[in-house]
Order: C-alpha cells, then sequence, then structure tokens
C-alpha cells in the first residue's frame, strides 16, 4: 500500500524550532519529488516547500524561506522539514504530499497524488 | 490571497452538473498544467485531475478538467451528496517560483 506518514507536529512557543518527519513506504521514494503542503484552521491549501528526487531542486514559499529548510533521506524513505523562528502563523496542519511523476523538481507543475493524513502544528505562548 | 481565483461555492441538485472555475495568469496557469483536488471534510486532499484534463486511475469520468489561455474548470457531472467537498486547482507560478493553489470552492449537493 502507498503511505505517507508525517510526525514531529506539536505545540510550541513563538520563535522555538520543530521537525517534520515524513515516512513514505510503498512506491520507490526517490524517483519522486515531495512537497509539504500546509492548511491553516478553517482556511486553504498552502504550498509551504518541495524537493526534487535528488534534492538538486528545492523550492520555498515566500512565507517560509529563510526559516524552514526541507530535506530527504532516500535510503531512510523519509522527508523532512525543519522549521526555525516559528511564528502563530505557521499553526497549521502540516501534509507532506508526492509528486505524480517520476524524476520532477520541486518547480514542475506535477499533481500531487499521495497525501498523508497529517500532523499538526500549533504555535502560540 | 490567492493568485489563483475560485468562487467561494457552488451548489446544484443532485444528478445536475457544476463547474468550478480558476482563473490565474500567464505566469501560472496561462504557461503551466493544471491540477485539481477535493477534499471531504476532515480527510486529506485527493488529485481529482492532472495535466489539465487527465484523471488518475479510479477517479469516475463525471469528473473533467479543461483549460483555456488563463482560465482552468473542474466539471462534475451526475453530482452526488458525496461529493460535498472542498475543491481546489492547483499549478506552478513562475514569476513567485512556488507551486500554488487556488483558495478552494465549498459543493453543496442541495
Amino acid at each position: 500500500e502507498v503511505q505517507l506518514v508525517e510526525s514531529g507536529g506539536g505545540l510550541v512557543q513563538p520563535g522555538r524550532s520543530l521537525r517534520l518527519s515524513c515516512a513514505a513506504s510503498g512506491f520507490t521514494f526517490d524517483d519522486y519529488a515531495m512537497h509539504w503542503v500546509r492548511q491553516a484552521p478553517g482556511k486553504g491549501l498552502e504550498w509551504v516547500s518541495g524537493i526534487s528526487w535528488n534534492s538538486g531542486s528545492i523550492g520555498y514559499a515566500d512565507s517560509v524561506k529563510g526559516r524552514f529548510t526541507i530535506s530527504r533521506d532516500n535510503a531512510k524513505n523519509s522527508l523532512y522539514l525543519q522549521m526555525n523562528s516559528l511564528r502563530a502563523e505557521d499553526t497549521a496542519l502540516y501534509y507532506c504530499a508526492k509528486d505524480n511523476k517520476k524524476w520532477g523538481s520541486s518547480s514542475d507543475p506535477y499533481g500531487m497524488d499521495v497525501w498523508g493524513q497529517g500532523t499538526t502544528v500549533t504555535v502560540s505562548s | 490571497q490567492s493568485v489563483l481565483t475560485q468562487p467561494p461555492s457552488v451548489s446544484a441538485a443532485p444528478g445536475q452538473k457544476v463547474t468550478i472555475s480558476c482563473s490565474g495568469s500567464s505566469s501560472n496557469i496561462g504557461n503551466n498544467y493544471v491540477s485539481w483536488y477535493q477534499q471531504l471534510p476532515g480527510t486529506a486532499p485527493k488529485l481529482l485531475i492532472y495535466d489539465n484534463n487527465k484523471r488518475p486511475s479510479g477517479i469516475p469520468d463525471r469528473f473533467s478538467g479543461s483549460k483555456s489561455g488563463t482560465s482552468a474548470t473542474l466539471g462534475i457531472t451526475g453530482l452526488q451528496t458525496g461529493d460535498e467537498a472542498d475543491y481546489y486547482c492547483g499549478t506552478w507560478d513562475s514569476s513567485l517560483s512556488a507551486r500554488v493553489f487556488g483558495g478552494g470552492t465549498k459543493l453543496t449537493v442541495l
């Protein structure tokens, strides 16, 4: 079964850091670009960051640039999001998602065909 | 405020047809493929349409996509109560160097 499972969310104070993880199974992880997409409570989807299959291409939304770092470990079939200097507006459900075509970059307009269940990040004092 | 504009809500009766629009610009829809997603309440998004008009396996042909210029449209025929969900368009924006989503459209099947 193709699956993505996020972890690492929680309650954190403004200015602190958090690291999210996404464990992939059921597909050849290192063939696909991966993304983090978030959804604030009651709001729409917001793309956060994407990384190509070989980590050669990485992109970030302006809202997180300079604060968040995406990475992947293909040997461990895992995707990560290091979140620093967290703000209240980063409070959201964070999903990891897989591109639906192989060997894409973070800038390809591909669909995202597999999504995890999400992990909740709450930034509050 | 998203660079892709969708109507906040649409509604139609069971069995009828509905269309959801997604308006953008030359930096996004005009020069890139569009995808569509369905998000049922309390669940993760699901890919309905990719490359403007292609359906992943398992998606019924009641769902269709089209693109013209800087706008895209999702069509749903034979509406069912189970189609009540939020629908999002998405693509790449070359000016922002970012993947972008529309603000979402809530479909109500009356």
